[in-house]
């Protein structure tokens, strides 16, 4: 089935240090997506990626779609408490059901 | 814009009872999608409503329904509980040509 693959599942960091989780799929992706779910809370809408290779920035954030279109990456510099949550993919694979990934639930470490 | 809403926030039930949970999409949205969070399956789609019918379904049993009403509002209904149906149900909307989902706060059901 389609799925969405993503790593690692937990990350810990020091405050100040990066952050990165990846996701991957078998298949080619129509478009891929990003959402933070704070503890507690629900999935915010972050970003959406729909072209080959491309890069999109949001101050310490930085999303990358690969050329494949079959991975992805959300790259944070220099964590801060803020950034604590889950992080999750999602593509809906050229139809309406979103199928999200695994997701990586990042700590902070003061 | 007010957000989405769902109601109730939380809900403690049997296990062979039934239960209908409540969704208000943000205004002007006519698609609403239903999603079941838990730790060991993660977030997984149930459904999805637009104009009053149901344009996708997820891999979930019967017991698992819903339905839209002509205002957008969405309920879905699971019956006969089973104990793995604990678990954080997301409603989400979104607005007409994007494929941008905004959740709502989730309806938190347990099942004892």
């Amino acid at each position: 089935g389609q799925q969405v693959m993503q790593i690692p599942q937990y990350q810990h960091v020091q405050e100040g240090e990066d952050f990165t989780t990846y996701c991957n799929s078998s298949t080619t992706l129509s478009n891929i997506q990003w959402y933070k779910q704070r503890p507690g809370g629900h999935p915010v809408f972050l970003i959406q990626l729909v072209k080959s290779g491309e890069v999109k920035k949001q101050k310490r954030l930085t999303f990358q779609f690969g050329e494949a279109k079959k991975n992805s990456s959300l790259h944070i510099t220099a964590t801060q408490t803020t950034d604590v949550g889950t992080y999750f993919c999602a593509s809906n694979f050229g139809n309406e059901k979103l199928t999200f990934g695994t997701g990586t639930r990042l700590t902070i470490i003061p | 814009k007010a957000g989405v809403t769902q109601t109730p926030r939380y809900l403690i039930k049997t296990r062979g009872q039934q239960v209908t949970l409540s969704c208000s999409p943000i205004s002007g949205h006519r698609s609403v999608s239903w999603y079941q969070q838990t730790p060991g399956q993660g977030l997984q789609f149930l459904f999805e409503y637009f104009s009053e019918t149901q344009r996708n379904k997820g891999n979930f049993p019967g017991r698992f329904s819903g339905r839209q009403f002509s205002n957008s509002r969405s309920e879905m209904n699971v019956s006969t509980l089973e104990l793995g149906d604990s678990a954080l149900y997301l409603c989400a909307s979104r607005p007409g040509g994007t494929d941008t989902q905004y959740f709502g706060p989730g309806t938190r059901l347990t099942v004892l």
